[in-house]
């Protein structure tokens, strides 16, 4: 099964700040990883996919990057909406195992 | 509007079983590929498993932790897509979502207590 390494666990920022969270797989998945934002009892939201597409609705100033074993997601200019804990998924082949999830704060 | 709803959840005793029903409507659901995922109190989320498309035979796989116990099924008459949990522990106790990943359900707790 694919390992997923996370981090970090938790990020304090500010408003207009710029952040970003990486995710390593234990193999390579090429681009078959998501990301998503979930809100305190709420549903997880689908923001990123095949690792760099931004789903419909997400605004540009999240992005993801990256391929094979390492991956990134930056949010640009954080908006007080964006405090919230972030998953990285791999889509790879089952089990498709999340991140440990990062818990975004405000400084 | 694609919408997904999961119900059945509820309090149930160590041992006991339960089934979790997931409506869906604003897409092609027979098409799909319906997830399972669920999410521990204060935890992350997990993973439970899936079920594929009749194309691709209803194939089904899980985590190793409920693969002798839980079971997905589907019915794409219907547009809904089952948990069927047997033999349950109090670790299972979790809010259990169904999703597509690009869409989810507000999700359903299973609590597992004596």
């Amino acid at each position: 099964d694919i390992q997923m390494a996370q981090s970090p666990s938790s990020l304090s920022a500010s408003v207009g700040d710029r952040v970003t969270i990486t995710c390593r797989t234990s193999q390579s998945i090429n681009i078959f990883l998501n990301w998503y934002q979930q809100k305190p009892g709420k549903a997880p939201t689908l923001l990123i996919y095949t690792a760099s597409n931004l789903q419909s609705g997400v605004p540009s100033r999240f992005s993801g990057s990256g391929s094979g074993t390492d991956f990134t997601l930056t949010i640009n200019n954080l908006q007080p909406e964006d405090f919230a804990t972030y998953y990285c998924q791999h889509n790879y082949n089952p089990p498709h195992t999340f991140g440990q999830g990062t818990s975004l704060e405000v400084k | 509007e694609v919408q997904l709803e999961e119900s059945g959840g509820g309090l149930v005793q160590p041992g006991g079983s339960l089934k979790l029903s997931c409506g869906a409507s604003g897409f092609t659901f027979s098409g799909a590929v319906m997830h399972w995922v669920r999410q521990a109190p204060g935890k992350g989320l997990e993973w439970v498993g899936r079920i594929r498309s009749k194309t691709n035979a209803y194939a089904k796989d899980y985590i190793p932790s409920v693969k002798d116990r839980f079971a997905i099924s589907r019915d794409d008459s219907k547009k809904m897509t089952y948990l069927q949990m047997n033999s349950l522990k109090t670790e299972d106790t979790a809010v259990y979502y169904c999703t597509t990943f690009d869409y989810w359900g507000q999700g359903t707790l299973v609590t597992v207590s004596s």
